[in-house]
């Protein structure tokens, strides 16, 4: 069953503007995931934050976690062409067995 | 390259057919994961594998059977297969499948169902 819920479905923007996307999740977790997707290939891992963590940056992203309201943001900076891609959140399913990802958030960004 | 690789890319086949999709991951890692992403529908986790032993099956049709031989290399056997089983095929692998853990993907197989 789906965990995650990322949010807007589509995004476009120039190049040089910062691309927020959200993700609404329903049960308590350990840490959140974010993941990006190139069309027809695997996803490749960005940046995990756990559960006590408020913030966290890597280069050009910025991941907020707010647990109260079941809530995570992938902020991307300075965006670039080859940023265009899916992006999608991830959280563990209730067993702990395995990773569950929401529908995405599909970025293009226009040179 | 992630250290997981898919093989064939791409695959056609009649639904009578059986064909076998096939992942191996170089990366000394324990667990491995069968996922199908269809055009509009988030990832669905299909099976789940821990040191060659299965601990999650999300209630996937009997036409899609997993192996996995040792912890390197997991397959995905398949038979009569219906349009509707067109989709992407990703496999993945993650050092444990519990905890905070981080999964790397392979490119997946593209497979399409006449």
């Amino acid at each position: 069953s789906q965990q995650g819920e990322e949010d807007p479905q589509a995004l476009s923007i120039q190049e040089g503007e910062n691309a927020t996307m959200n993700c609404s999740y329903k049960t308590s977790i350990n840490n959140l995931q974010w993941y990006r997707q190139n069309s027809g290939r695997g996803l490749v891992h960005l940046i995990l934050i756990r559960s006590n963590e408020r913030e966290k940056h890597s280069g050009r992203l910025r991941v907020t976690l707010d647990t109260s309201k079941k809530s995570s943001s992938l902020l991307i900076t300075a965006s670039r062409a080859a940023d265009t891609a899916s992006y999608f959140c991830a959280t563990f399913n209730q067993a702990g067995t395995a990773l569950i990802f929401g529908k995405g958030t599909t970025l293009s960004v226009s040179s | 390259e992630t250290g997981v690789t898919q093989t064939p890319r791409h695959l056609v086949m009649g639904m009578t057919n059986k064909k076998s999709l096939k992942c191996e991951q170089h990366l000394g890692h324990n667990a491995m994961y069968w996922y199908k992403q269809s055009a509009k529908k988030p990832l669905e986790l299909m099976f789940v594998y821990s040191l060659e032993e299965r601990v999650e099956n999300n209630s996937v049709p009997s036409r899609f059977s997993p192996e996995c031989p040792n912890s390197s290399h997991l397959f995905l056997h398949l038979h009569t297969l219906q349009p509707e089983d067109s989709a992407l095929y990703l496999c993945a692998s993650s050092q444990d499948p519990e905890g905070d853990e981080k999964l790397f993907f392979g490119s997946g197989t593209q497979l399409s169902v006449l």
